[in-house]
């Protein structure tokens, strides 16, 4: 498996808090990303990176920041959550670029739930 | 742009019996297409992939799957379930380094 760990793995709190989610991978890859899973709709990209401070939105941004100073460390707040934000997240890295044959590796996911 | 449809939401069969599972796609441009599969409360596992090489592409755990342009599909069998198949299967496509998932369609095998 690809070492690819998040963390917290859970995590429950409170309508208007900040919150920051950590990925970590090991691989030394370039790309890194935030998909968040909600029933019905597969994953959604949230940010992704394509290197150290150099970071992009996806499709489902707003309400997200990250940020990315170290190559194997890829962080994403919540600078004020909402209900609407409790999901799963995965973390995922993949290699450098090689066209559209680039597998994406999953980390185990964090389960954030928001009151 | 590119999107995904996986044509079915739950897909039930029994254990020994043949598996299909639907996508069709979308993309502008000649695309990597992927199937994932997610066991209950585990991250995602790549089951196989095509990249314009064969369109019959062979996965783990007797997964295949076939590319056909003109229908634009990939679809996902395997001859015979098991009961560690059940979970959840995404269809993916790529244009490059963007991922665009299918909504996921949950198989359940019955004994």
């Amino acid at each position: 498996d690809a070492g690819i760990t998040q963390s917290p793995r859970h995590k429950v709190t409170e309508t208007g808090t900040p919150v920051t989610l950590r990925c970590h991978q090991t691989e030394n890859h370039r790309y890194m990303y935030w998909y968040r899973q909600d029933p019905g709709h597969g994953l959604r990209l949230i940010h992704y990176s394509y290197g150290v401070k150099d970071t992009d939105k996806g499709e489902v941004s707003d309400g997200y920041s990250v940020s990315r100073s170290k190559t194997e460390d890829f962080l994403l707040t919540l600078e004020s959550a909402t209900s609407s934000q409790t999901s799963v997240y995965f973390c995922a890295i993949s290699d450098e670029d090689r066209g559209s044959y680039n597998e994406q590796f999953f980390g185990p996911g964090t389960r954030l739930t928001v009151l | 742009a590119q999107s995904v449809t996986q044509l079915d939401s739950h897909v039930s069969v029994s254990e020994g019996t043949p598996v299909l599972l639907r996508c069709n796609y979308s993309s502008s441009y000649s695309p990597s297409l992927f199937w994932y599969v997610q066991h209950p409360n585990k991250g995602l596992q790549l089951l196989l992939k095509y990249t314009s090489a064969a369109t019959l592409v062979k996965g783990i755990n007797g997964f295949e799957a076939e590319f056909k342009k003109s229908e634009t599909s990939f679809h996902l069998t395997k001859p015979s379930a098991h009961m560690s198949d059940a979970a959840e299967y995404f269809c993916v496509v790529s244009d490059g380094n963007m991922l665009t998932f299918g909504g996921g369609t949950r198989l359940m095998v019955k004994p």
